[in-house]
């Protein structure tokens, strides 16, 4: 079974501050995503990341893949109160026949961002 | 908006019982994912269908079922329920299937069993 740990768990920060939260597997991916999802919603889609190595920025955000495509982290740079939410890596996994299709998801990083 | 409809919103119902849950794709996209989300185990992948076939299977309880019509919207049905049944189920949709996909989510139908 392919299992992403997320690290911290939860993440209580003040505007401005910058962060980096990870996310961890013993297994190889042959991708990974990150998402952010706010109450009452679902996830929403902010990178996809397939190269080993692989480095992406999305304003702030900065998104890097391991070389060994087992782990990821998001670097949020100046943390505004609108970043606020939970934030979740996944990564594709192999099903049946060898065929990718399966989205994992990871154990979720909430952040919380005051003002 | 993501394009991705749920139905319903909210469904509060009684140990036992069983309900439907309704999902309608983004126009265009062939894939639909079903997924549970609960504070203890997170986000959890179930099933996913593509233009009407069964392609990969999670942690679903056989209990539960799913299938995908003609006009590509999924209905998971959910039977005998129990209290831990209770959780966000989310749908998701994508245009084909495959690694590196982006997953388009719906907002989610809360079920509270009690």
């Amino acid at each position: 079974t392919q299992l992403l740990e997320q690290s911290p768990q939860f993440l209580s920060i003040q505007e401005g501050e910058n962060l980096t939260v990870y996310c961890n597997s013993s297994s190889v991916f042959s991708s990974l995503q990150w998402y952010r999802q706010e109450p009452g919603e679902g996830p929403v889609l902010l990178v996809t990341v397939v190269t080993g190595g692989e480095v992406k920025k999305l304003k702030r955000l900065t998104f890097q893949f391991g070389d060994a495509r087992k782990d990821s982290s998001l670097h949020i740079t100046a943390a505004q109160p609108g970043d606020t939410g939970l934030y979740l890596c996944a990564g594709w996994a192999r099903g049946g026949g060898g065929a990718t299709n399966k989205l994992i998801f990871g154990t979720g990083t909430l952040l919380a961002v005051q003002p | 908006d993501s394009g991705v409809t749920q139905t319903p919103k909210h469904l509060i119902t009684a140990t036992g019982q069983r309900v439907t849950l309704r999902c309608s794709p983004r126009s265009g996209d062939l894939s639909v994912y079903w997924y549970q989300q609960s504070l203890d185990q997170g986000l959890q992948f179930l099933i996913q269908y593509y233009n009407g076939e069964e392609r990969a299977k999670g942690n679903i309880l056989e209990r539960f079922s799913a299938q995908q019509f003609p006009d590509l919207h999924s209905e998971l049905n959910l039977s005998s329920l129990e209290l831990g049944d209770s959780a966000l189920y989310f749908c998701a949709s994508s245009p084909r299937t495959g690694r590196n996909e982006k997953l388009f989510f719906g907002s989610g139908t809360q079920l509270s069993v009690l």
